[in-house]
């Protein structure tokens, strides 16, 4: 299994410039999510999905919009990117309450840089 | 928003017992505790879970206080490779799906 994987890696993006970070799981998971963090700094969710078709607002989902079309997938996509959104962003996912130990499985990060 | 307290930072002598301290005061009943570690810029790794009885696995041990307020994770025998930022959280039945991260302990183990 390849878990959760994240594309891309790195990214370089103009002030104003969109772009979508894809990504995908292979596990069957119905709950996704996506986190942000800063440099020295903890974890901020900025949307999550609980199954196909059902996305959430997390702590800090201005700036950026999600889908989710099929299980397995779940890409985020920024809007006119500011220099405040340079970060990196992990995508989750989990089976959810009640099946196996419900832990988080996370993606490697996809670092992106706003100039 | 689930929310736990930890210290910013500890220090640990490699193989000693490291002791990662977590307040979770407002956990519900059906809210189970549970550990990460962060080494690097990495994703992310799940160590343990727990919802009162104390648990061990391979990584680690997991103590919960009898009222369930505060948890402590346990490294038995601390390594260089475990220095890293260590998370806590719960999360349970309707409360799970917005998982939120506090700052996390700091943990570093020197020679």
């Amino acid at each position: 299994n390849a878990g959760v994987t994240q594309t891309p890696k790195f990214r370089i993006l103009k002030i104003g410039q969109s772009m979508t970070l894809q990504c995908t799981q292979d596990m069957n998971h119905n709950y996704m999510y996506w986190y942000r963090q800063d440099p020295g700094m903890g974890l901020k969710l900025i949307y999550y999905s609980v199954g196909a078709g059902i996305t959430d607002k997390g702590e800090v989902p201005n700036g950026y919009n999600v889908s989710r079309s099929t299980t397995e997938d779940f890409p985020l996509r920024l809007e006119l990117a500011a220099p405040s959104q340079t970060s990196v962003y992990f995508c989750a996912s989990s089976w959810g309450p009640g099946q196996g130990a419900g832990e988080l499985f996370f993606g490697e990060g996809s670092r992106l840089t706003v100039l | 928003d689930a929310k736990t307290t930890q210290p910013p930072s500890m220090d640990c002598a490699e193989g000693r017992a490291a002791n990662l301290p977590c307040n979770h005061s407002t956990i519900s009943g059906n809210e189970y505790v549970y550990w990460y570690r962060q080494i690097h810029s990495q994703g992310p790794q799940y160590i343990i879970h727990g919802l009162k009885n104390n648990e061990t696995n391979e990584m680690a041990s997991l103590i919960i206080t009898e009222d369930r307020k505060s948890s402590t994770l346990i490294l038995p025998h601390a390594t260089l490779r475990d220095t890293a930022v260590y998370y806590c959280i719960f999360a349970g039945g309707t409360s799970y799906g917005k998982l939120t991260f506090g700052q996390g302990t700091i943990l570093t183990v020197h020679p």
